[in-house]
C-alpha cells in the first residue's frame, strides 16, 4: 500500500527556517516525480516545488529560498524552507506523480502538514 | 507562464448536470487531470489524461479536452460531489499548473 506522511510542520517566526520531511511507502521516491504542493487557510491549491530524476523546478513564490530533495536510504523527500514568510503559511502536501505521454498528474496525496509563520 | 482559469463557483440542483470548465491556450494539445477536494481533506484524482476515470470513480463524472477549453462534467449530482474541483495540467519546463479552483454547490 502506498502511503505519504508528511512531518516537520508547525509554528515559526518570519525569517526563520523550517525542513518538512516526506516519508514514502510502497514505491523507491527514486523512481517518481515528487512534489511539494501548499494551500493556504481557504485558497487554492499551489504548487510549489518538483523533483524529477535529476532536476528540481520551483514556483515562483519560493524560487531561491526553499530546496526540494531526496534520501534514496530513507525513502525520504524534503523540503527546506529559507527565509518564511508570513504568506508561507499554509498545508503542505506531499505528492507524487505518473507520467504518461508527456503529461504527469498526481496520483499519490499525502494528509499534509500546518506551517505557521507569524511573530 | 501558463494559466489556468476556472470560474470561482458552479452551483446545481441534485440528479442535474454540473459542467466546471478550465480555459487556457491551446489547452486541447495537452493533458488535463482533475482534482476533488473536499474540506479538510487532501485532494483526490478523479479525472487523468483529459477522460480517464481512477479506479473507483463512478462513471458520473467524465471529462473532454479540446481547443482552449478542457470541461468536468458531473451528471445526476448528488449531495456528496459538493467540493472544491482543480484542473491541473504539467508543463515540461517548469512543473505543475493548478487551476484557480472550482467550488461546486449542490443546492
Amino acid at each position: 500500500e502506498v502511503q505519504l506522511g508528511e512531518t516537520g510542520g508547525g509554528l515559526i517566526q518570519p525569517g526563520g527556517s523550517m525542513r518538512l520531511s516526506c516519508a514514502v511507502a510502497g514505491f523507491p521516491v527514486s523512481d517518481n516525480y515528487m512534489s511539494w504542493v501548499r494551500q493556504a487557510p481557504g485558497k487554492g491549491l499551489e504548487w510549489i516545488s518538483v523533483i524529477l530524476r535529476g532536476d528540481t523546478y520551483y514556483g515562483d513564490s519560493v524560487k531561491g529560498r526553499f530546496t526540494i530533495s531526496r534520501d534514496s536510504s530513507k525513502n525520504t523527500v524534503y523540503l527546506q524552507m529559507n527565509s518564511l514568510k508570513v504568506a508561507d503559511t499554509a498545508v503542505y502536501y506531499c505528492a507524487s506523480h505518473y507520467c504518461s505521454s508527456g503529461s504527469c498528474y498526481i496520483d499519490y496525496w499525502g494528509r499534509g502538514t500546518l506551517v505557521t509563520v507569524s511573530s | 507562464s501558463y494559466v489556468l482559469t476556472q470560474p470561482p463557483s458552479v452551483s446545481v440542483a441534485p440528479g442535474k448536470t454540473a459542467t466546471i470548465s478550465c480555459g487556457g491556450k491551446n489547452i486541447g494539445t495537452k493533458g488535463v487531470h482533475w482534482y476533488q477536494q473536499k474540506p479538510g481533506q487532501a485532494p483526490v484524482l478523479v479525472i487523468h489524461s483529459d477522460s480517464d476515470r481512477p479506479s473507483g470513480i463512478p462513471p458520473r463524472l467524465s471529462g473532454s479536452n479540446s481547443g482552449n477549453t478542457a470541461t468536468l462534467t458531473i451528471s445526476r449530482v448528488e449531495a456528496g460531489d459538493e467540493a472544491d474541483y482543480y484542473c491541473q495540467v504539467w508543463d515540461s519546463g517548469s512543473g505543475v499548473i493548478f487551476g484557480g479552483g472550482t467550488k461546486l454547490t449542490v443546492l
